[in-house]
């Protein structure tokens, strides 16, 4: 049975760090990675997604990357600022099935002025 | 072109009642995914629909939970004789009829709150 977990559960951190988010996963079968970002009471934004054969993506301030033989991505934010305070989460689709989203518990982050 | 909707975004029920959420996919869309948000917790997959066909139901509750997203009109969600238990976040997602294997993001929707006294 797939799980994912991440780490940390939460972080609190100064405007302006480099900070590094992670997410691990028990079965390397899967067929991509995303990453969401989640406000409080809203939806989720989805961030970037990695397919399998794929090693890392970026998107602006962003970079996830994907090691599926470990079982782990990692989302980069560089320079973080205020507004990028929600809940990360990161999610997996296993292959051979259905698209359905098995997710982590996701990271909350706080990042202060 | 309208994100994923979904209402009402607030339900408030009594314990015994019927709880219906609807979700309207974006325009185009024919596969409806159905996700359960418990406190501090992260989303549970629930139930995978296409246009009239329930695809996967693993996620589903055995009793009291169905889901249908027929022809015309959105898909809904019902519990039946809710129980606190039941108080959750329930997001859907939808996306895009594509000929690959799989298809890939899904566009989520704002959600509903449903409140069990």
């Amino acid at each position: 049975k797939q799980e994912v977990t991440q780490i940390p559960a939460a972080l609190s951190v100064p405007e302006g760090e480099n900070l590094v988010l992670n997410c691990s996963f028990t079965d390397s079968a899967i067929y991509n990675l995303q990453w969401f970002r989640q406000d409080p009471g809203k939806g989720l934004t989805s961030l970037l997604l990695i397919q399998s054969s794929q090693r890392e993506q970026t998107s602006g301030r962003l970079n996830a990357s994907l090691d599926k033989s470990s079982g782990r991505s990692t989302l980069y934010i560089a320079a973080s600022q205020p507004g990028d305070s929600a809940t990360y989460l990161c999610a997996v689709v296993l292959s051979g099935g259905y698209n359905k989203l098995i997710f982590g518990a996701g990271t909350r982050l706080a990042v202060h002025p | 072109n309208a994100g994923v909707m979904q209402n009402p975004r607030h339900l408030v029920r009594r314990r015994g009642q019927e709880a219906r959420l609807r979700c309207s996919p974006m325009k185009g869309h024919s596969h409806v995914y159905w996700y359960r948000q418990l406190p501090e917790e992260g989303l549970k997959f629930m139930v995978y629909l296409q246009k009239e066909n329930i695809i996967d139901e693993s996620g589903m509750p055995k009793e009291r939970f169905s889901a249908e997203f027929p022809k015309e009109g959105p898909s809904i969600l019902r519990i039946q004789q809710v129980v606190r238990g039941d108080s959750a976040a329930y997001f859907c997602a939808s996306s895009p009829f594509t000929a690959a294997p799989l298809p890939d993001t899904q566009y989520f929707g704002p959600g509903t709150r449903l409140t069990v006294l």
